[in-house]
């Protein structure tokens, strides 16, 4: 148990709607990653927060978007869904945004757009 | 950017061998930290080993070695007297810096390699 918390682990949707997945960070750790993992594009990293504010980028579509709230929990909002959309999301976190230090991943939401 | 190259999309062994995987990457960083992830069939992630690019030691842990070299841009990972147990999909990733130019640890990840260990 990495003490990451991934909610809910299955989802089912359809084209066209919106989700939210919902991640805790392990105690104490300020930094928050989202990964989106699928078939055909392997594991991509999506965002990265620290501490409340985005530190860190990469190919997020802009019908996606993401938070971290003061108690640390993060959101990543995935809308007007589409097939290609199905993946596997994980979100990790780690002490700090920078440096060293690993990242320690929940157990995923598997996504699955109909 | 960040790139990393698993050359090795599949290796299959009978347990008790040795096996090696790859990893080669590229970063125009001059200090950063490579990582070892395994993926197991159940699905998660699980952090097995970094190495900082400052420190070429190569080391061994319990049945785990890695073979880091900075000349030739690699981190190989050797699972010695591999078991059943061993059997997932291993990944290969580089910290990378953000895009704007701050400092950040998210990871970038190679393909994996998926990796059998047969009985």
């Amino acid at each position: 148990d990495s003490g990451v918390t991934q909610t809910p682990k299955h989802l089912i949707t359809a084209t066209g709607q919106r989700v939210t997945l919902r991640c805790s960070p392990r105690s104490g750790d300020l930094s928050v990653y989202w990964y989106q993992q699928s078939l055909d594009q392997g594991l991509q990293f999506l965002i990265q927060y620290y501490n409340g504010e985005e530190r860190a980028k990469g190919n997020i579509l802009e019908r996606f978007s993401a938070q971290q709230f003061p108690d640390l929990h993060s959101e990543l909002n995935l809308s007007s869904l589409e097939l290609g959309d199905s993946a596997l999301y994980f979100c990790a976190s780690s002490v700090r945004g920078s440096g060293a230090g690993e990242l320690f991943f929940g157990e995923g939401s598997r996504l699955t757009v109909l | 950017a960040q790139k990393v190259t698993q050359a090795q999309t599949e290796i299959s062994v009978v347990e008790k061998e040795d096996v090696t995987l790859d990893c080669v990457y590229e970063t125009r960083d001059t200090t950063y930290y490579l990582f070892w992830y395994k993926q197991p069939p159940s699905g998660e992630l699980v952090f097995l080993i970094r190495r900082n690019s400052f420190d070429e030691q190569n080391e061994i842990s319990g049945r785990y070695s890695w073979n880091f070299q900075k000349s030739t841009s690699s981190f190989n990972f050797t699972i010695t007297a591999s078991q059943v147990v061993d059997s997932a999909v291993y990944f290969c990733a580089p910290s990378g810096r953000a895009i704007a130019g701050g400092a950040t640890n998210k990871l970038i990840f190679g393909t994996g390699t998926l990796l059998a260990v047969q009985p």
